[in-house]
């Protein structure tokens, strides 16, 4: 079966400082991959989505940035932190090429930052 | 612009039913998820329609009117545990994900 890790679970960083959140999935290939975030109280903002390696096409102009050096593996960074990067991060998949199916999400990592 | 309009906050009794309401505005339609988001966790998929009518779950049903832009997610005999955010989703003609904000659903014994 496939399941999707994303960690750390909790994050506090310095503003300034370097960001980097992971994200594997496993039990599938060439998934699309996705990184969100979610302010407190508020929905969804997707920032990148990958539909293959090296493939990152971004939603949101900000001091983010993603990459996908393999498969399954899909990377949120940030060379320096802002305090409005605080939020609830998730990682996520569904099957290339289907676009109607659900997303699997990982459990999230709280970032806030100080 | 896209839009997707769900009511902030409902409350509710526990061994009754609910009703959470989404209405959307999206450049194209293909199909409309629910998901389920407990407190500082990850969301969970419920439903998808892409029909019109209503698709029964269990204790959820999830109905969907494409001429109305409108759905309903329906929760009977409601539990303690149902108490979460219910997120209404719509994917757009590119195959994007317009995400509402969420209802919290607070229920009471």
């Amino acid at each position: 079966s496939q399941t999707i890790h994303q960690w750390p679970a909790t994050l506090v960083q310095p503003v300034g400082s370097p960001l980097s959140l992971e994200c594997t999935v496993e039990g599938t290939s060439n998934p699309n991959l996705y990184w969100y975030r979610q302010a407190a109280g508020r929905g969804l903002q997707l920032l990148f989505y990958s539909v293959g390696i090296g493939q990152i096409s971004s939603e949101v102009p900000q001091n983010l940035s993603a990459s996908r050096p393999q498969d399954r593996q899909f990377i949120l960074s940030s060379k320096k932190l802002l305090l409005s990067d605080s939020g609830f991060y998730l990682c996520a998949w569904n099957p290339s090429g289907q676009g109607h199916s659900p997303l699997h999400f990982g459990n999230g990592t709280r970032l806030t930052v100080t | 612009g896209q839009n997707i309009d769900q009511p902030t906050e409902m409350t509710a009794t526990e061994g009754a039913i609910v009703q959470i309401n989404c209405t959307y505005q999206t450049s194209g339609f293909n199909g409309l998820f629910w998901y389920q988001q407990h407190a500082g966790e990850a969301p969970t998929f419920l439903s998808y329609n892409v029909l019109d009518g209503l698709e029964e779950k269990g204790r959820f049903s999830s109905f969907l009117s494409r001429s109305k832009g409108y759905s309903y997610l329906l929760l009977k005999e409601l539990q303690m545990k149902d108490s979460a955010s219910y997120l209404c989703a719509v994917v757009d003609s590119n195959y994007q994900l317009i995400w509402g904000a969420g209802t919290k659903l607070i229920i009471k014994p």
